[in-house]
């Protein structure tokens, strides 16, 4: 069964500390790797990781993929205030045009 | 564009009563998805429509649940009868089908409460 696990399941930081997201999954052919930010409402598009050890970086966040030890990594440096929210990690498997998720990680970041 | 759109955004309603929540994606996207989601279970994929043509229902609970999608631009997600632990946020995705890896794009949700 095509499965996705996130760790850790919370977290509480300060402002200014660095932060590592991870996640894990098992799918039948592997398509890609999504990674949301969910604050109140609907999840907001991160990145998309297809390919192993190619860094995505956006600001602050960055992420890479590892296909052979099945993993993914999101990082926060310098975290602030605003990216308290919880984090989730979807896996495309290429059987099929389904997206399956991890139960996401809550970070929350203290002033 | 307006991105997806779902309604009603807030339902709360007594149980056995008959709930019936609407997405209308974004023009131009092939494929849609509901998705459910709890503190317990996370985000759960319900079901999914390439083309207005239903996929995979696999992650549909029980009979008491039926999705449609009469046309690209709408699509129903209906419960009957409701019970209480059906209480959840109802998610509400499109994609382009086939554009390689393409990202989903969620609506705000409705969040049904069933007393």
């Amino acid at each position: 069964e095509d499965k996705v696990v996130q760790s850790p399941l919370s977290l509480v930081v300060h402002e200014g500390d660095t932060v590592t997201l991870n996640c894990s999954y098992e799918v039948t052919n592997f398509r890609s790797l999504l990674w949301y930010k969910q604050e109140k409402k609907a999840p907001t598009f991160l990145f998309m990781l297809t390919s192993s050890g190619i860094e995505k970086k956006s600001g602050r966040l960055s992420s890479i993929l590892d296909k052979k030890e099945l993993f993914s990594i999101l990082n926060i440096t310098a975290t602030q205030t605003g990216d308290s929210a919880v984090y989730l990690c979807a896996v495309n498997p290429n059987t099929g045009n389904q997206f399956y998720f991890g139960t996401g990680t809550s970070l929350t970041v203290i002033p | 564009d307006a991105g997806v759109i779902q309604s009603p955004r807030h339902e709360v309603t007594e149980m056995g009563q008959e709930v019936t929540l609407r997405c209308k994606p974004i023009s131009g996207h092939n494929s849609l998805f509901w998705y459910r989601q709890t503190m317990m279970r996370g985000l759960e994929l319900l079901i999914y429509f390439n083309n207005n043509v239903p996929i995979d229902d696999s992650g549909m609970p029980e009979d008491r649940f039926s999705a449609k999608m009469p046309n690209a631009s709408f699509s129903t997600l209906k419960i009957q009868p409701s019970e209480p632990r059906d209480s959840a946020v109802y998610f509400c995705a499109s994609s382009i089908r086939d554009r390689g890896t393409g990202e989903l794009f969620f609506g705000e949700g409705s969040r049904l409460t069933v007393l």
